[in-house]
């Protein structure tokens, strides 16, 4: 079985530009998280959707935002990019989308502002 | 929030070492996940553990719940055992996993 896919693997914008990442769950898999990580940290949670409604919300600007389609695969857009933006976009599959379950995680986005 | 904080922060080791890592979190969790980051970036979960001790080959970590602690042990470690080792916790209600800042192993052949 495939594993959480995300889509682009690398992109390069400026500032200003808007950007759409994409990624498909693992199958069976109903819930998707979107996290932020920046070069030496860890990885900052952005999103939580689950059955097409949002869950869960970090603390990011509402340049960021999230969607989920009935296959259960996820898009994050980012608005108005900033320098900061650069990071790697990782997404996350779970089964339910409870807090007491076991995240997978896809190979990210790694998105570069300049 | 809670929070999480990883000891040491860096590691080098020389091929066939042992070693321990640390995980301190600042309140009660039900869900309580080890990582490995390899070079490319992507997430390997290693262990969910909670509570209690699991093993999984040359790796095998351990929870103390009611101490607010977690262990992650590498025995005889190997090159591919380098990358970041990620502790990620989340506590009652509908709340999403908190990273640690990790820890980042070398192993030197």
């Amino acid at each position: 079985d495939a594993g959480v896919t995300q889509s682009p693997t690398h992109l390069i914008k400026t500032r200003g530009q808007q950007v759409t990442l994409r990624c498909s769950p693992i199958s069976g898999h109903k819930s998707v998280s979107w996290y932020q990580q920046v070069l030496g940290q860890g990885p900052q949670f952005i999103f939580q959707y689950y059955e097409k409604e949002e869950r869960g919300r970090g603390n990011f600007p509402d340049r960021f935002s999230a969607r989920q389609f009935p296959n259960y695969s996820s898009e994050l857009n980012v608005n108005a990019l900033l320098l900061g933006d650069s990071a790697l976009y990782l997404c996350a599959s779970s089964q339910s989308g409870v807090t007491n379950e076991k995240l997978f995680f896809g190979s990210g986005t790694q998105l570069s502002v300049l | 929030g809670i929070q999480v904080e990883q000891s040491p922060p860096d590691l080098i080791l020389q091929e066939g070492a042992n070693s321990t890592l640390r995980c301190n979190f600042s309140d009660s969790v039900n869900n309580l996940q080890w990582f490995h980051q390899n070079p490319w970036g992507q997430l390997i979960n290693l262990f969910y553990i909670p509570s209690g001790t699991k093993q999984n080959g040359r790796l095998s970590a351990t929870t103390v719940a009611t101490e607010r602690y977690s262990l992650l042990y590498i025995s005889s470690s190997q090159t591919t055992d380098s990358g970041v080792y990620f502790c990620a916790v989340a506590n009652s209600g509908n709340t999403p996993l908190v990273f640690g800042k990790g820890t980042r192993l070398s192993v030197i052949a």
